[in-house]
């Protein structure tokens, strides 16, 4: 069974410009989440879909950030326009049931604004 | 003080011994935890959960949750030097969202 995987695994973007960072879930999971990690920081949660649902997006930074799961199956997050303070490492998750079951993590996406 | 705290480390330990990370958390109705591995540059690997107090074992690795003082702790026994890497403790207060750790960095030396 494939994992979770994330396009691109890295991107390099000058500031004020536009980047899609996108999500595959493992198949048949119907929770998925996006965290970030910002250098020297823990891994912080940005937002939680069910199927094509957004149940929980209390993690968003600003509304630079829009997330998307068209049809409830692969997710993209945008950043428009991106800023300096958005460098970090994307991570995508994905998990079978809510309510505290374990999420598997994709490799990542590591973004770079100069 | 944070929500999830883990010592940074690096944490020492020779070949064949047990390596014990320690995590503790603040908010009293926290009902899940996590352990995670993370080689450098990789993504963050499910090792361990556990929901109730006690332990819980899986091949070298045992998972001891205590809700009363908050803390969670992970024992690795027989430490290899593969398992070098970074540990994240992950806890789900409720809702569906992980507060993680900064995580502990472990060195197993041959």
């Amino acid at each position: 069974e494939a994992g979770v995987t994330q396009f691109p695994s890295h991107s390099v973007i000058e500031k004020g410009q536009t980047v899609t960072l996108r999500c595959d879930p493992i198949s048949g999971h119907d929770n998925l989440y996006w965290y970030r990690r910002v250098m020297g920081k823990e891994i912080k949660f940005l937002l939680h879909f069910v199927k094509e649902s957004k149940q929980d997006e209390s993690g968003m930074p600003n509304n630079r950030f829009l997330a998307e799961r068209t049809g409830g199956t692969y997710s993209t997050l945008k950043v428009q326009p991106a800023e300096l303070e958005d460098s970090g490492v994307y991570f995508c998750a994905s998990s079978q049931v809510t309510s505290g079951n374990p999420q598997y993590f994709g490799p990542g996406t590591r973004l770079t604004v100069t | 003080q944070k929500e999830v705290e883990q010592n940074s480390g690096p944490l020492s330990v020779p070949e064949g011994a047990i390596a014990s990370l320690n995590c503790t958390y603040s908010d009293r109705g926290s009902q899940s935890f996590f352990w995670y591995r993370q080689y450098s540059g990789k993504s963050p690997e499910l090792i361990m959960f556990i929901y109730s107090n006690g332990d819980k074992e899986d091949g070298r690795f045992t998972a001891q949750l205590n809700k009363a003082s908050q803390y969670v702790s992970l024992l690795i026994r027989d430490s290899q030097p593969s398992d070098s890497a970074t540990y994240l403790c992950a806890v789900n207060v409720g809702g569906n969202m992980l507060t993680f750790g900064g995580g502990t960095r472990l060195m197993v030396k041959p």
